[in-house]
């Protein structure tokens, strides 16, 4: 497949959790735990917010946290901030010949 | 701290070629694979190529094998793509990224340059 598929867009209140799902086969999210989170704002770099399903990098707020079942992987940003406002891809390594691949993108809008 | 710099973007024509330049610092460049990831104007990101710290792996695209060229000078701490036979379709943003994890080209990219924007067209 050429893209993992995520909600094109999210919206939530500021203190509210949203979810953004990954979805994915087996060849990809449901048969490697190396599924990566980023976060892209307009005009910026894409920043890693979580690595290997779940994992925090340094720095990161432990109000972003990742999960996985099956072949769905999902981001999940709890207490939703302002500053939370951007674009989300996630990413897993594949067994095809194109070894990484990305999700679709999901805009998260905070009302 | 981290720093990847992308540099040799620009506007070239179909069929043309290009060589991308990434210089690293702030991190032991020979111990880590590297990857260029691409996104299209408005569009999501798409992973282009990886290279191992000793440049004995390396993977492509399927969008871009045959075409592209990966390389890395680990005495310059420099990462390159050599970009022939452009298309209109590879427009696009191109991102340095640093790779993480344990595997050889590592499992995901934990540091991302500011990227170098390269068009092709007429």
């Amino acid at each position: 497949q050429s893209a993992l598929t995520q909600p094109a867009s999210v919206s939530g209140s500021p203190g509210q959790s949203i979810t953004i799902s990954c979805t994915g086969t087996s060849s990809d999210v449901g048969g490697y735990n190396y599924v990566s989170w980023y976060q892209q704002h307009p005009g910026k770099a894409p920043k890693l917010m979580i690595y290997e399903v779940s994992n925090r990098p340094s720095g990161v707020s432990n109000r972003f946290s990742g999960s996985k079942s099956g072949n769905t992987a999902s981001l999940t940003i709890s207490g939703l901030q302002a500053e939370d406002e951007a674009d989300y891809y996630c990413s897993s390594y594949t067994s095809s010949s194109t070894l990484y691949i990305f999700g679709t993108g999901t805009k998260v809008t905070v009302l | 701290e981290v720093q990847l710099v992308e540099s040799g973007g620009g506007l070239v024509q179909p069929g043309r070629s290009l060589r991308l330049s990434c210089a690293a610092s702030g991190f032991t460049f020979d111990a880590y694979a590297m990857h260029w990831v691409r996104q299209a104007p408005g569009k999501g990101l798409e992973w282009v190529s990886g290279i191992s710290w000793s440049s004995g792996s390396i993977v492509y695209a399927d969008s871009v094998k045959g075409r592209f060229t990966i390389s890395r000078d680990n005495a310059k701490n420099s990462l390159y793509l050599q970009m022939n036979s452009l298309r209109a379709e590879d427009t696009a943003l191109y991102y340095c990224a640093k790779a993480g994890g344990v595997s050889s080209l590592g499992d995901y990219f934990d540091y991302w340059g500011q990227g170098t924007l390269v068009t092709v067209s007429s």
